[in-house]
């Protein structure tokens, strides 16, 4: 079984422009998640998404939005991009949603780096 | 690797020793607990989790250890082999009044094995 899949895995952006990073869950999953990974402040959640319905978010600003399609793939959109956004973004996938012992799996990331 | 950040605690270990990696969690309503690897280039890999109503979860070569009273946890990985040379992050999911909330990552620790 393919495992969740993410792209592009590398970005260069300027500041100002907007990016979408795709990623596609692993078959049959339907929850989908998404982090951003930075030295300074480690993993920190974004959002989750679960049967097209936003379920969680954490707490980064609107320009940082997604949305799942009814094949369970989804996307996260970042407008006016911030030298600050450069960061790996990691998207992660389970069965259920993320409530409970839904493990989940995670993809190798996406490189953003905001010039 | 680009995953790792720039200051994080750092434990070496000799090959065939035992490791023992702590994460502090902050939360008393947390009611579960992950311990993820991670691998230059790669996104975390799940090693093994524990639901607060226990103290101690045996896995291959792993083993995690909850104390309530302190909000510490550790994994013990036994007989460390140059292959365990990761980031280790421990991962908390907070409960509120059943409501399951996000996942929340501690800052990492880098496990580099000698051989």
């Amino acid at each position: 079984k393919a495992g969740v899949t993410q792209t592009p895995r590398y970005l260069i952006k300027t500041r100002g422009q907007q990016v979408t990073l795709s990623c596609s869950p692993i078959s049959g999953h339907r929850s989908v998640s998404w982090y951003q990974q930075t030295p300074g402040q480690g993993l920190q959640f974004l959002f989750e998404y679960f049967s097209e319905t936003q379920r969680n978010k954490g707490n980064f600003p609107g320009r940082f939005s997604g949305r799942q399609f009814s094949n369970s793939r989804s996307e996260m959109n970042v407008s006016t991009l911030e030298l600050g956004d450069s960061a790996l973004y990691l998207c992660a996938s389970s069965l259920g949603a993320s409530g409970g012992r839904n493990e989940q799996f995670f993809g190798p990331g996406t490189r953003l780096t905001v010039l | 690797g680009e995953n790792v950040g720039l200051h994080l605690p750092t434990l070496s270990v000799q090959e065939g020793d035992n490791s023992i990696i702590n994460c502090a969690y902050s939360n008393s309503a947390s009611d579960y607990f992950i311990w993820y690897k991670q691998e230059s280039g790669k996104g975390p890999q799940f090693i093994i989790d524990i639901r607060s109503n226990m103290d101690k979860r045996q896995g291959q070569r792993v083993t995690v250890l909850l104390n309530k009273t302190v909000k510490h946890l550790s994994l013990q990985i036994a007989a460390t082999q140059p292959g365990d040379s990761a980031v280790y992050f421990c991962a908390e999911r907070e409960y509120y009044g059943g409501s399951q909330g996000n996942l929340i990552f501690g800052k990492g620790t880098k496990l580099s094995v000698k051989p």
